[in-house]
């Protein structure tokens, strides 16, 4: 089993609707999550990043962690085909440098 | 744009052959992680050097080798090259060693193809 997994996709949605993406992981050590962007044929950026449980606002982003249930999600509001990319969640342990990600949800916006 | 340069972009070798990747961090960045993305296995992490030293290890293997130079650019050294080998190989750089705070960021990634 893999210490995160995440739904491949692909996910397609229309343009202006709530796109949720979600990881759930086994290894409660994880304390750092985090959510990268992926466009085809680029390097992941960071999108958020929250310590801990909670909910972390950014613009049209929101990223939520729940540690008891050992699952984090990205809600995307207004999408737009620009948030068209693969969609990575990735987790790092304290005092552990090394990031585990997911292997990426690919999300496509339709017009 | 994240400041990081991978070289190459796209590099096609034979099986058992010997490659040479590069990356040069971000001004300022100490600290270098190697990935390797391929379809099946996601985005896994190789190894990480911070400031010349390496600083962990992760999947990497045995044929495949790293360092970081005075200058703080990067090589991955991959030999005895397998089909399996083909993936990107993305490189990332923060300031200091990443406790989840410091952001990564990455380079464009170098495509391999081993025939």
């Amino acid at each position: 089993q893999k210490e995160v997994e995440q739904d491949p996709g692909p996910l397609s949605v229309p343009e202006g609707a709530i796109v949720s993406l979600n990881c759930t992981y086994s290894n409660s050590a994880f304390q750092y999550f985090m959510w990268y962007r992926q466009y085809s044929r680029k390097g992941p950026e960071l999108l958020m990043y929250t310590y801990s449980s909670g909910n972390k606002e950014d613009g049209r982003f929101t990223a939520q962690v729940d540690k008891s249930s050992k699952y984090i999600s990205l809600f995307i509001r207004d999408s737009q085909p620009s948030d068209s990319a693969t969609y990575l969640c990735a987790m790092e342990r304290v005092g552990n440098e090394k990031l585990t990600f997911g292997t990426g949800t690919r999300l496509t916006i339709i017009p | 744009d994240s400041g990081v340069t991978q070289t190459p972009k796209h590099l096609i070798t034979a099986t058992g052959q010997r490659v040479t990747l590069r990356c040069s961090p971000r001004s300022g960045d100490l600290s270098v992680y190697w990935y390797q993305q391929s379809l099946d296995q996601g985005l896994q992490f190789l190894i990480q050097y911070y400031n010349g030293e390496e600083r962990a290890k992760g999947n990497i293997l045995e044929r495949f080798s790293a360092q970081q130079f005075p200058d703080l650019h990067s090589e991955l050294n991959l030999s005895s090259l397998e089909l399996g080998d083909s993936a990107l190989y993305f490189c990332a750089s923060s300031v200091t060693p990443s406790t989840g705070q410091e952001t990564q960021y990455f380079g464009p990634g170098t495509r391999l193809l081993v025939l």
